[in-house]
């Protein structure tokens, strides 16, 4: 069974400010997930990573598959990034199976 | 595309009774889909799997007979939390996968109150 950590637990950063979030797990996986809840609940898919480079925007996940780690970083970050990030990879490490999550990375971008 | 809706968004209800959610795949065909749940600060965890057709595959620590998981067609599964009480309370929020796809679609979750 798959374990995460994510770091760091909560970050609280100006307006403009670079902001990267780390994920380290335990097995061999075929994709990572990086995924966005806001206050109510819901949950948005931000990326799904096997490899290398992903650029959506003012976000860029990475993936490291030797070292078993990941980061989430967010350019030129605004308030309205301010949400809980989530780390996600399946929980046996195949792509059938249902993920397990990272705690979650709170983060607050003041204006 | 792929959108995951989940019914209802919200509810409260008393001890004892049983309560339905639905998740459905509103435009693509759901092979496997995923139950989860967020205790209060807590993270997501694993529920169950649901294969269209075929019986859940319940994570250990969850009661089978508690949590009934039906996937009858390719864009619909439910959970019926029976018998519910106050520990049942939480976030409920499924995920659907498309047949031979990695990529989870995310309904907008349950919250589940028990009086």
């Amino acid at each position: 069974k798959n374990e995460v950590e994510q770091s760091p637990q909560n970050l609280t950063a100006q307006e403009g400010e670079f902001i990267t979030i780390n994920c380290s797990y335990s097995v061999g996986i075929s994709a990572l997930h990086w995924l966005q809840q806001h206050p109510g609940g819901g949950i948005v898919s931000l990326f799904m990573l096997s490899s290398g480079k992903k650029k959506h925007g003012r976000l860029i996940a990475t993936i490291n598959i030797q070292e078993k780690h990941s980061s989430l970083h967010i350019t030129a970050s605004h308030p309205r990034d301010s949400a809980v990030y989530i780390c996600a990879v399946p929980r046996g490490g195949g792509g059938a199976d249902g993920l397990t999550f990272g705690k979650g990375t709170h983060l607050i971008i003041q204006p | 595309g792929a959108v995951v809706s989940q019914h209802p968004s919200r509810v409260i209800c008393k001890s004892g009774t049983s309560v339905k959610i639905e998740c459905r795949s509103l435009d693509f065909q759901a092979t496997t889909m995923f139950w989860y749940r967020q205790f209060p600060k807590q993270s997501l965890m694993l529920m169950a799997t649901s294969n269209e057709g075929s019986k859940a595959t319940y994570e250990q620590g969850v009661e089978k007979d508690k949590f009934l998981i039906n996937h009858a067609s390719l864009t619909l599964s439910t959970l019926t939390v029976t018998s519910a009480h106050p520990e049942d309370s939480s976030f409920y929020i499924c995920s659907a996968r498309k047949r031979g796809k990695e990529t989870q679609y995310f309904g907008p979750g349950t919250r589940l109150l028990v009086l």
